[in-house]
């Protein structure tokens, strides 16, 4: 069964500097990997995703997430932190069965980011 | 882009009493829309996928008796929760994808702060 892991409940970095948010996966088959983010009294916003193409993937507002096969991570990174860039992010993995990837997503539990002036 | 509306933003409601979130597409037309609950500081969990014109499929451990879904049109998608007790407080949230095919991205409302006392 597939499953995420987002090792940090809360990053604070401080504004310019570099953001890494940490996710795991687990899947039996090639997943299809989303991050998600969600701005307070917002809803979620699809950040970017993986589905099997370049593992290199970017997405919006400068960020970006490499999948790494090898390791099961899909870590989301940004060079350089805004303050608009606090917010909750979610790590995504679409659940999987014999033929294909379902309309069932796995959410991790979340990454609360806060950036310091 | 893709709008999803969801409706009321904040509820509060006494025990016993049943309370109605309704979800809507405002730019797009809906077959199918997804029904998410958060419990505090826990990651989002699917409780069960919307079919217009058809039952909604619930997720294991989901009681459909208590947590009635209807999707009535394309665009319009309700679940109703009967005789609410303060443990079905929670944060839900729906979303829905703008074109069929599991990869495609979904979108999601704002969500439902559910507060029963």
């Amino acid at each position: 069964a597939q499953s995420v892991t987002q090792l940090d409940s809360h990053v604070s970095v401080s504004e310019g500097t570099p953001v890494l948010l940490r996710c795991n996966y687990s899947s039996s088959y090639s997943p299809s990997l989303f991050w998600y983010v969600q701005h307070p009294n917002k809803g979620l916003q699809l950040l970017l995703k993986y589905t099997s193409a370049a593992t290199l993937v970017k997405g919006i507002n400068g960020f970006e997430a490499e999948f790494k096969k090898s390791e099961t991570s899909f870590h989301l990174t940004k060079p350089s932190a805004h303050m608009s860039d606090a917010a909750e992010y979610f790590c995504v993995v679409s659940e999987e069965r014999y033929g294909g990837a379902t309309n069932k997503l796995i959410f991790g539990t979340g990454t609360l980011l806060a950036v310091q002036p | 882009g893709a709008v999803v509306s969801q409706h009321p933003s904040r509820v509060i409601c006494k025990s016993g009493t049943s309370v109605k979130i309704e979800c809507r597409s405002l730019d797009f037309q809906a077959t199918t829309m997804f029904w998410y609950r958060q419990f505090p500081k826990q990651s989002l969990m699917l409780m069960a996928t919307s079919n217009e014109g058809s039952k909604a499929t619930y997720e294991q451990g989901v009681e459909k008796d208590k947590f009635l879904i209807n999707h009535a049109s394309l665009t319009l998608s309700t679940l109703t929760v009967t005789s609410a007790h303060p443990e079905d407080s929670s944060f839900y949230i729906c979303s829905a994808r703008v074109s069929a095919g599991s990869l495609s991205p979904l979108h999601f409302g704002n969500g439902t702060r559910l507060t029963v006392t």
